[in-house]
């Protein structure tokens, strides 16, 4: 079946560090791919998506590469905050199923 | 309006209670959602409606009853709950159940089962 593989956390940044947060996943098919976001005390909320091989979604600074070649959706800032703490969740879609999560990854930025 | 709104946002109750969750969300989304997540662990999908029909049933245990009074209400109702269903319930929906991917989440109930 599906399955997507984070960074075990949590990542301790300070604040205007480059970010990166490695996603991988095994799938059948052309899955779409996606990044949510939940801030403390709240739900999850979509970051960003890409739908094929080689797009690239943006939001917020944030952006992520589908690299269908190692299978990978990797996640990049180039400068974080201290309001980005938060737990960032991989997941895959596959036609006809439900979204399948990563384990998330926990950051942390310090000012 | 962009929002899923979940209440309350905080429910202790003991084994014996019985008590709902509520879920609500004026979008026009026609599929609903419920999840099940644990500290530090990712969503667990509970339950699937679309337009008001059980989609998917994960194999919840009976003490977990969903409801979908109408396309904007979702309801979960909790009856001789465990110390382990303790968790963050999340309440989500999309646009379609084929849109499955792009869910708006709700706060969640944090419930804690005494």
């Amino acid at each position: 079946g599906d399955s997507v593989t984070q960074m075990e956390g949590p990542v301790t940044l300070s604040e205007e560090a480059f970010l990166t947060i490695n996603c991988t996943y095994t799938a059948t098919g052309y899955p779409s791919l996606f990044w949510y976001v939940q801030y403390p005390g709240e739900g999850l909320q979509l970051l960003l998506k890409a739908t094929k091989a080689d797009d690239k979604g943006s939001n917020k600074g944030f952006e992520a590469t589908y690299r269908k070649e190692t299978t990978s959706f990797h996640l990049e800032k180039g400068s974080v905050q201290v309001s980005d703490s938060a737990v960032y969740f991989c997941a895959l879609h596959n036609a006809g199923n439900m979204l399948t999560f990563g384990g998330g990854t926990r950051l942390m930025v310090k000012p | 309006d962009t929002e899923v709104t979940q209440t309350p946002k905080h429910l202790v109750m003991g084994m014996t209670n019985k008590k709902s969750l509520k879920c609500e969300q004026h979008m026009g989304h026609r599929a609903m959602y419920w999840y099940k997540q644990k500290a530090k662990k990712p969503p667990e999908l509970m339950f699937v409606y679309s337009y008001e029909k059980l989609s998917i049933n994960e194999s919840v245990p009976s003490r977990f009853s969903p409801e979908c009074p109408n396309s904007s209400l979702l309801n979960l109702h909790l009856h001789a709950l465990q110390p382990e269903d303790s968790a963050l319930y999340l309440c989500a929906s999309s646009q379609d159940y084929a849109f499955n991917e792009k869910l708006f989440f709700g706060s969640g109930t944090q419930l804690s089962v005494l």
